[in-house]
């Protein structure tokens, strides 16, 4: 089983709607989650972190973490052409400074 | 604050030879981690390191090293480079336990 799993997509969806990014973690001592974005050819750029059990939201984005089912995701609202990139879902391990990636989900926003 | 800083950004390199590669982390920042990123294989945790010392380390062969010096600058090591190696590599650093870590540009190794 690998430590971080996503569903490697493509996700595609029209301009305006909510893409859903789901990710699943294996280490149950995890304490921090982390969403990164990441454009063909450029480095991850962090857009969200979670640490507690619920949702953050932070403009367009919200964060879903719930610890007793291993699970984080990411809610894109008004998903734009510009948001089409891949997103990363990273989670860092028992010792706070490991951080381990899942393959990422390629999303497609049309226009 | 200044981000973090990767040199060289670009580096072709023949198999055999070896390569040396330069991260800057975030002022402020001890913890520096390293990652290959190949489109098969997706980011790959190389190793991480925090006040000098190597700390964690992932599943690669011993032609990977690296080092910290006091100042939290890492350098990672590539010996006897294989066609393989070509990837991008990417470090991260990060202020203390559990939170965000940031990411430089990368430096893209072409192996030929």
């Amino acid at each position: 089983q690998k430590e971080v799993e996503q569903n490697s997509g493509p996700l595609s969806v029209p301009e305006g709607a909510i893409a859903s990014l789901n990710c699943t973690y294996s280490d149950r001592g995890s304490q921090s989650f982390f969403w990164y974005r990441q454009y063909s050819g450029k480095s991850p750029e962090l857009i969200m972190f979670i640490y507690s059990n619920g949702d953050k939201e932070d403009g367009r984005f919200t964060a879903q973490l719930n610890k007793a089912s291993q699970y984080v995701s990411l809610l894109i609202r008004d998903s734009q052409p510009s948001d089409s990139a891949t997103y990363l879902c990273a989670v860092r391990d028992t010792g706070g400074f490991k951080t381990i990636f899942g393959a990422g989900t390629r999303l497609f926003v049309k226009a | 604050k200044a981000g973090v800083t990767q040199t060289p950004r670009y580096l072709i390199k023949t198999r055999g030879q070896q390569v040396t590669l330069s991260c800057s982390p975030i002022s402020g920042h001890r913890s520096v981690s390293w990652y290959q990123q190949t489109p098969g294989q997706g980011l790959q945790f190389l190793f991480e390191y925090f006040s000098e010392t190597q700390r964690n380390k992932g599943n690669f062969p011993g032609r990977f090293s690296g080092r910290q010096f006091s100042n939290s600058r890492s350098e990672m090591n590539v010996s006897t480079l294989e066609l393989g190696d070509s990837a991008l590599y990417l470090c991260a650093s990060t202020e203390q336990a559990n939170t965000e870590a940031f990411f430089g540009q990368g430096t893209r190794l072409t192996v030929v």
